[in-house]
């Protein structure tokens, strides 16, 4: 069974940095586990992608986000990290952390097979 | 790279309903589709098109063609009133990109 969860930090204030973690199970960070990403949803309920990491170190970004964001694997096996720096109020969102599908098409990992319940952030002075 | 979907569609229990996911050329691309409903996590109930995972019911079908990307579900019931989004990865780069979601509401 795969299951992923988010944590981190609920407030944040505007300029600084947020730290998000995805602990998951289920799969691991090879060829052939699959990967991990993340998406955010704005309190207006819009969807948006922001990264993926897979086959261990293979990492794609949002292109209007990329100077912010960084995602790595964490040491231990079972946890990727998220990096979004310079916060501003309209990062405001729930952001999920997933377990990513192959697209042979697009040779890439590129849609959620499985969802974590999100973590609420909000970024307010 | 843009995907439209219409902001809500409504439907009796029991009768089809058809969401409509529009994108320029969206039919040479695989079209992935989320339920969420109500204070919950999205879930995948539709990807590369049409492939079912697995627990959905056979009452949800998908088509892609065109200009056009179609979640359709039959003998709808009030468990299945939901936000509903589409999702591809956009031809040619790396981009995600999300529809802006429709509402599902089962009179």
């Amino acid at each position: 069974q795969i299951t992923l969860r988010e944590s981190g930090p609920t407030l944040v204030r505007p300029t600084q940095t947020l730290t998000l973690t995805c602990t998951f199970s289920g799969f691991s960070l090879t060829p052939d586990g699959g990967g991990v990403g993340w998406v955010r949803q704005t309190p207006g309920k819009a969807l948006e992608w922001l990264a993926v990491i897979y086959r261990e170190a293979d990492k794609r970004y949002n292109a209007s986000l990329r100077s912010r964001l960084t995602i790595r694997k964490a040491t231990s096996n079972d946890q990727v990290i998220l990096t979004l720096t310079d916060l501003d109020p309209t990062d405001t969102a729930t952001y999920y952390c997933g377990h990513t599908g192959y697209d042979i098409l697009a040779g890439y990992y590129n849609y959620f097979i499985h969802w974590g319940q999100g973590t609420l952030v909000t970024v307010s002075s | 790279y843009v995907l439209t979907q219409p902001p809500s569609v409504s439907v009796a229990p029991g009768q089809t309903v058809s969401i409509p996911c529009g994108g320029d050329n969206v039919g040479r691309q695989n079209v992935h589709w989320y339920q969420q409903k109500a204070g919950q996590a999205p879930t995948l109930v539709m990807y590369f098109d049409r492939t079912r995972p697995s627990g959905i019911p056979e009452r949800f079908s998908g088509s892609n063609s065109r200009n056009t990307a179609t979640l359709t579900i039959n003998r709808v019931e009030a468990g299945d009133e939901a936000d509903y989004y589409c999702q591809v990865c956009e031809s040619g780069t790396d981009q995600w990109v999300f529809g802006g979601g429709t509402k599902l509401t089962v009179l």
